[in-house]
């Protein structure tokens, strides 16, 4: 039982490139969620997938697209990459709807961009 | 969107010493979450609080849901060198709703 798996790991992107942040959870979780996490702001939320067919916008979207593949997988892509977006990425995911709910999160991928 | 106010923002002490930590909010929350988080990992789940008043251990952690449903409290007692990390609060409005984190405490732990 992995939980929730991100890749890349690493990256490093030059201004005006374009990458897709893979993600994907293995605890049949309807809710998946994208985090940004910058030194002395905290976990602030990109966008979300309360469910399987939905995405909405969280706090910092500008710069971000999603897509929800399936139940199991949430993608972030970023068209063209700047360097306002050098972060740590990660994703999350937690059963959503049912009360009591716990978040899980992924082990990160560390971005750079020159 | 809403803010947690985490604090301590930092922390440096003895091995062996006890460690309180608490996140309040100006608004009423139905569930807190507390995170460890070490160096290049992601926010590992500590403990878990869905009703006011509610205490609850995790090995030497003791979480508490505060009576206001505002705030939040993280006790470890008889600190250790593997506590050194850095602790989050995360807190839910209503079931469904997002969750919005502190900005974590730091914690050193030392020998």
């Amino acid at each position: 039982n992995a939980g929730v798996t991100q890749t890349p790991k690493f990256q490093v992107l030059k201004t005006g490139q374009s990458m897709t942040l893979q993600c994907a959870q293995d605890m049949n979780h309807n809710s998946m969620y994208w985090y940004r996490q910058d030194p002395g702001m905290g976990l602030r939320l990109i966008y979300y997938s309360a469910s399987e067919g939905t995405t909405d916008k969280g706090e910092v979207p500008n710069g971000y697209n999603v897509s929800r593949l399936n139940k199991r997988e949430f993608s972030l892509r970023l068209e063209s990459a700047a360097p306002s977006q050098t972060s740590v990425y990660f994703c999350a995911s937690t059963e959503g709807g049912v009360g009591n709910e716990k978040l899980f999160f992924g082990s990160g991928t560390q971005l750079s961009v020159l | 969107g809403q803010q947690l106010n985490q604090s301590p923002q930092s922390m440096f002490i003895q091995e062996g010493e006890d460690v309180s930590m608490n996140c309040t909010s100006s608004s009423i929350f139905n569930t807190w979450l507390w995170y460890k988080q070490d160096p290049g990992e992601g926010p590992v789940l500590l403990i878990a609080l869905y009703k006011a008043g509610e205490l609850t251990s995790n090995g030497r952690l003791t979480a508490q849901f505060g009576i206001t449903r505002k705030d939040s409290f993280l006790n470890i007692s008889a600190s250790i060198p593997s506590d050194v990390g850095i602790y989050f609060c995360a807190g839910q409005l209503g079931t469904g709703n997002q969750f919005y984190f502190g900005t974590g405490t730091s914690l050193t732990v030392i020998p």
